[in-house]
C-alpha cells in the first residue's frame, strides 16, 4: 500500500530536549516536504527536498533542520524545541514538484512544555 | 504577510446544492494552484489543481476556476454531499520560476454539508 508514515504520532516533550520526527515513503517519490498546521494559520511549509541531498527552506524554517540521505526518508529535527513549536506536523511526498498528487502522512501532534 | 488567503473560515451548505470555496492570492508570480481536502485526524488529500494557462479545470463534481486578473480562484462542488464536509485548503506555487517545491497554503475553510 502506497503511504507516508510518520513517527511518533504523538509526542510531549520539554523545552530544549532535542527530538526527531521521522518520515518515510514507499512510493519512490523524489519530492518530500514538511508542514506545520496551526489554528487560523493553515498549513505552513517548513522545509522541502527535491531529491537526495537537496533540501531548501519553506516559509517557516527557523528552529528546524532536515536531512535527505536516502530517497525514502526525510526526518525533521528540532535541536532545541520551544513552546512555539507546539503544533501538528505533516510530512508529504510526491513524484514531481508543484504539489499535484502530494501524499500526506497522518500527522504528528507535538507539545513542547 | 499572507500571500494566499481564504477569507471565509467556515461555510455551511445544504446537501445537493453548490458549495463555492474562495481563495485570493497576492503574488502574481504564482502559476500553479491546488486544492486539498482534510478530514479531522487525517493528513490532507490532494483534490484538484489548475495551471495559470487555464481558467477552468473539472474533475467529476469538483471544478476549479482561476481569475488571474483578480488573483482569485474558487472551488465549486456540485452537488454537495455530506461526505464533502471537511476543511479545504487552497495552495499556490511558482513552478515556472523553478520554485515548484515551495507551496504556500491558505488558512483553510471548513465546509459543512447538511443532510
Amino acid at each position: 500500500e502506497a503511504q507516508v508514515t510518520q513517527n511518533p504520532r504523538y509526542l510531549i516533550t520539554v523545552t530544549g530536549k532535542k527530538l526527531t520526527v521521522t518520515c518515510s515513503q514507499n512510493m519512490n517519490h523524489e519530492y518530500m516536504s514538511w508542514y506545520r498546521q496551526d489554528p487560523g494559520l493553515g498549513l505552513r511549509q517548513i522545509y522541502y527536498s527535491m531529491n537526495v541531498e537537496v533540501t531548501d527552506k519553506g516559509d517557516v524554517p527557523e528552529g528546524y533542520k532536515v536531512s535527505r540521505k536516502e530517497k525514502r526518508n526525510f526526518p525533521l529535527i528540532l535541536e532545541s524545541p520551544s513552546p512555539n513549536q507546539t503544533s501538528l506536523y505533516f510530512c508529504a511526498s510526491s513524484l514531481r514538484v508543484g504539489g499535484s498528487g502530494q501524499f500526506f502522512g497522518p500527522g504528528t501532534r507535538l507539545t513542547v512544555l | 504577510d499572507q500571500q494566499v488567503k481564504q477569507n471565509s473560515p467556515s461555510l455551511s451548505v445544504q446537501e445537493g446544492r453548490i458549495s463555492i470555496l474562495n481563495c485570493d492570492y497576492t503574488n502574481s508570480m504564482f502559476d500553479y494552484f491546488l486544492w486539498y481536502k482534510k478530514y479531522p485526524a487525517e493528513g490532507p488529500t490532494f483534490l484538484i489543481s489548475i495551471s495559470s494557462i487555464k481558467d477552468k479545470n473539472e474533475d467529476g463534481r469538483f471544478t476549479v476556476f482561476l481569475n488571474k486578473s483578480a488573483k482569485h480562484l474558487s472551488l465549486h462542488i456540485v452537488p454537495s454531499q455530506p461526505g464533502d464536509s471537511a476543511v479545504y485548503f487552497c495552495a499556490a506555487s511558482m513552478v515556472y520560476y523553478n520554485q515548484g517545491g515551495k507551496l504556500i497554503f491558505g488558512q483553510g475553510t471548513e465546509l459543512s454539508v447538511k443532510p
